[in-house]
């Protein structure tokens, strides 16, 4: 099963942009990677699907159009500009894997996001 | 709108048991396969258990394979976790979460509740 690495922590300054990296391990670059976003003592909700060729599907419900993905190679990006004091949260990355008879969902450990 | 609503949470010795609810509303229940998802202290994501959208597979974590059992009751629109010989590494807020199809393939965390914090402890 893929092992999906983020880095712990990340900053912007508000009103600029960050670029978030989830990474596949070897041998899974097809895969697709979904984000979640996570405000402060609250669940995480969907942000949206990422691919090889970006966005898979539709954002999660009520998704700024401030949000945008890209994938490439074993990399999948989260990109946020003109970052608000409201996107200051942990965004973890996740995917699904298996078939037939046995499927697991793996998650990176997330990052979080400081809005300076 | 979607609306989850997670209960049953709370305190348990090690070695004990605790069974977990989420009620579900605002969508056609008995047509999406459900998951428990959990989320230690200052920790990261890990997915529990997958039931799909009529009971008939269902999938667990190795860590817990064994000792949680995930089912539903589609007629009460409300998704359960029976966790049995519960450890102190268990100690998370367990949230439940709607699938996006009924079945596993291609699934993912739709929408999610705000869950309900299980402490194992003596």
């Amino acid at each position: 099963q893929p092992v999906l690495t983020q880095p712990p922590s990340a900053s912007a300054s508000l009103g600029a942009s960050v670029t978030l990296t989830c990474t596949l391990s070897s041998g899974y670059s097809n895969y697709k990677v979904d984000w979640y976003q996570q405000r402060p003592g609250k669940g995480p909700r969907f942000v949206m699907r990422v691919g090889t060729g970006g966005i898979v599907g539709s954002k999660g419900d009520g998704i700024p159009d401030r949000f945008s993905v890209l994938g490439s190679g074993l990399n999948r990006y989260l990109t946020i500009k003109n970052i608000q004091e409201e996107d200051e949260s942990d965004y973890h990355c996740g995917a699904d894997h298996g078939s037939g008879s046995n499927f697991v969902w793996v998650f990176g450990g997330g990052t979080k996001l400081t809005v300076l | 709108q979607v609306q989850l609503v997670e209960s049953g949470g709370g305190v348990v010795q090690p070695g004990g048991s605790l069974r977990l609810s989420c009620a579900a509303s605002g969508f056609t229940f008995s047509s999406y396969g459900m998951h428990w998802v959990r989320q230690a202290p200052g920790k990261g994501l890990e997915w529990v258990a997958f039931i799909r959208y009529d009971g008939s597979n269902k999938y667990y974590a190795d860590s817990v394979k064994g000792r949680f059992t995930i089912s539903r009751d589609n007629s009460k629109n409300t998704l359960y976790l029976q966790m049995n010989s519960l450890r102190a590494e268990d100690t998370a807020v367990y949230y439940c979460a709607k699938s996006t199809g009924g079945g596993a393939i291609g699934g993912y965390f739709q929408h999610w509740g705000q869950g309900t914090l299980v402490t194992v402890s003596s």
